[in-house]
């Protein structure tokens, strides 16, 4: 069965600073992976997805995930956090499509 | 193009009674998937559907159902209402198709917010 870990419930950064979510998934076979944000009382809207290939992914709004096999790990990375960035973000690995406990993110004025 | 419509969007019911949760996929779309949203447990996945056969199925009990229209349409229902079933219900629909499906990108809508009193 395939399964997503998401470590730390509640991030929070300085607007300007580094964002970083962490994501470690387990899967049986080649994974796809998606990071999705939530905002509130909203759907989920994707972020960027790996399939195949490249394994540095980038995303809308300035985010990107580097995919590595070895670490099994797929974290989300943006160089500078903006107010607008503070939202909820799951990773999640298909298919069918599960889903992380999710990350959520506070950015600090 | 219009995305994915979920009605209703809020409702309240009382535990016994039963409920059914609609969702119109974005056209084109042949495949539906429901996700029970709570604080506790976070995104659950309940089921897929795909020409209207279901094609995956999450862990939750029978109460659970769904079905999918020849228009993929999708309707899920919930029957003997617990207090615990209280949550924020996805839909999500995708293209569904080929050997690599699992790579498609899945388009949610704001979803069915269901409070069970």
């Amino acid at each position: 069965a395939q399964s997503v870990t998401q470590l730390g419930s509640h991030v929070s950064v300085s607007e300007g600073a580094l964002v970083l979510l962490r994501c470690n998934y387990s899967s049986s076979v080649p994974p796809y992976l998606f990071w999705y944000v939530q905002y509130p009382n909203q759907g989920l809207q994707l972020l960027l997805k790996y399939t195949t290939g490249a394994t540095l992914v980038k995303g809308i709004n300035g985010f990107e995930a580097e995919f590595k096999k070895s670490e099994t790990s797929f974290h989300l990375t943006k160089p500078s956090a903006h107010m607008s960035d503070a939202a909820e973000y799951f990773c999640a690995v298909s298919s069918p499509l599960v889903f992380g406990k999710g990350t959520r993110l506070s950015v600090i004025a | 193009k219009a995305g994915v419509t979920q009605t209703p969007r809020y409702l309240i019911k009382t535990r016994g009674q039963q409920v059914t949760l609609s969702c119109s996929p974005i056209s084109g779309h042949r495949s539906v998937s429901w996700y029970q949203q709570t604080p506790g447990q976070g995104l659950q996945f309940l089921f897929e559907y795909f020409s209207e056969t279901q094609r995956n199925k999450g862990n939750f009990p029978g109460r659970f159902s769904g079905r999918q229209f020849s228009n993929s349409r999708s309707e899920m229902n919930v029957s003997t209402l617990e207090l615990g079933d209280s949550a924020l219900y996805l839909c999500a629909s995708s293209l569904g198709a080929g050997p690599r499906s699992g790579a498609n990108v899945l388009t949610f809508g704001a979803g069915s917010r269901l409070t069970v009193l």
